[in-house]
């Protein structure tokens, strides 16, 4: 059964940097047809796709956020992470990874991480 | 500023039927069959319920169905049971900028 699980800091200041980490068990981060994505959930508010990522590095941002993202993949880990610069307190949310399927990973999210918490605060 | 939109609420009784709409554009719900939708309970991860317009995943009741019209894509839940009260999203791929986005999402009280 696959499993994603999020790793990384649960306070991150102002105007810094937020990093994730996303471990992938139980399958290949290298498996065809399938991309791996970051979704996350302001408190109390709706979910807001942030990007994904092939194993072969390639990349779709959400363009609203796509000046502060970069994601990546270490295939030999079977992980792939998430860098948000200059974060504010509306980057407050909860973050999940989640298998994405279809076309460039243009479907839907099938498999997805518990989440985390990641609050922005000084 | 979601590009798809869905009522905030809905409700129903157990044991009746509710319809969940997911309103589009003739660019993306209406170009696509590239549609979904998740369930998310108080504290939880979302889980997928309907791929491409009207698949249901392996292990999810046949109690939901979901269909699409136009630019507006509708998630059917019958016979609803208590356990089914929860938040619903829609997802669809919209267009090579864009990518993906979700509906603002949908909360399912069962009375």
């Amino acid at each position: 059964q696959l499993q994603l699980q999020e790793s990384g800091p649960g306070l991150v200041k102002p105007s810094e940097t937020l990093s994730l980490t996303c471990t992938v068990s139980g399958g290949s981060i290298r498996s065809s047809s399938y991309y791996w994505g970051w979704i996350r959930q302001p408190p109390g508010k709706g979910l807001e796709w942030i990007g994904n990522i092939y194993s072969n590095g390639n990349t779709y941002y959400n363009p609203s956020l796509k000046s502060r993202v970069t994601i990546s993949v270490d295939t030999s880990k079977n992980q792939f992470s998430l860098r948000l610069s200059s974060v504010t307190a509306a980057d407050t949310a909860v973050y999940y990874c989640a298998r994405q399927v279809g076309y460039y990973g243009s479907g839907s999210l099938d498999y997805w991480g518990q989440g985390t918490l990641v609050t922005v605060s000084s | 500023q979601s590009a798809l939109t869905q009522p905030a609420s809905v409700s129903g009784s157990p044991g009746q039927s509710i319809t969940i709409f997911c309103s589009g554009a003739s660019s993306d719900i209406g170009s696509y069959d590239l549609v979904s939708w998740y369930q998310q309970h108080p504290g939880k991860a979302p889980k997928l319920m309907i791929y491409e317009v009207t698949k249901r995943p392996s292990g999810v009741s046949n109690r939901f169905s979901g269909s699409k019209s136009g630019n507006t894509a509708s998630l059917t839940i019958s016979g609803l049971q208590a356990e089914d009260e929860a938040d619903y999203y829609c997802c669809s791929y919209v267009d090579t900028r864009t990518y993906v986005v979700f509906g603002g999402g949908t909360k399912l009280t069962v009375l």
